[in-house]
């Protein structure tokens, strides 16, 4: 069965405080890894797809990398409005299973 | 390119009554998926349609169904509610078929309560 682990369950920064997101997963054959971002009571907002292990992604301060294990969001620099709750979702043969999520705080 | 909608945005119901949630895809989309969301479970796979066919289906009891029209529009259905099926569903969509391979773009999500 497809597996997702996101790590931490919750993360605190100081703004300007670059760190990076964990997402372990489990696969009988990747398709596509996804991160999303989540505002509080609104859907999830596509940020990047991933499809092979060495793959990176950018996207202003957010950079996702990929491996046959594991995938980061790394942000640099983060700012107030980068917190929210950062999911990854794992695109298997049959379906999309989502992590429980990051959610971040960036304290000014 | 509008995004994906739903309707209606908010519903309150009460124990045994059953609800219609309406999605409408990006233009060009057949595939629409289904979600539930709640606080403790995370986002929850309810099922997957495309071109009118589900072809995919979550662990949730018979009384949520779905059906997909030509246009590609979708509806879910909840029978007999329970407290439990109090929640946020997203519906989602993407230009592909069925598997892991397609990004999928998310609607506002409709916000359920059960009282």
């Amino acid at each position: 069965e497809d597996q997702v682990t996101q790590s931490p369950e919750a993360l605190r920064l100081q703004e300007g405080e670059s760190s990076s997101l964990n997402c372990s997963y489990t696969v009988s054959g990747l398709r596509g890894l996804f991160w999303y971002r989540q505002d509080p009571g609104k859907g999830p907002e596509f940020l990047f797809t991933l499809y092979s292990a060495g793959e990176e992604k950018e996207k202003e301060r957010l950079k996702a990398t990929l491996t046959k294990k594991e995938s980061f969001l790394h942000i640099t620099a983060p700012k107030p409005e980068d917190s929210a709750t950062y999911l990854c979702a794992l695109g298997g043969y049959q379906k999309v299973t989502f992590g429980t999520g990051t959610k971040l705080q960036v304290i000014p | 390119k509008a995004g994906v909608t739903q309707t209606p945005r908010y519903l309150i119901k009460t124990r045994g009554q059953q609800v219609t949630l309406s999605c409408s895809p990006i233009s060009g989309h057949r595939s629409v998926s289904w979600y539930q969301q709640t606080p403790g479970q995370g986002l929850q796979f309810l099922f997957e349609y495309f071109s009118e066919t589900q072809r995919n289906k979550g662990n949730f009891p018979g009384r949520f169904s779905g059906r997909q029209f030509s246009n590609s529009r979708s509806e879910m259905n909840v029978s007999t509610l329970e407290l439990g099926d109090s929640a946020l569903y997203l519906c989602a969509s993407s230009s592909g078929g069925t598997g892991g391979a397609y990004t999928q773009y998310f609607g506002p999500g409709t916000r359920l309560t059960v009282l």
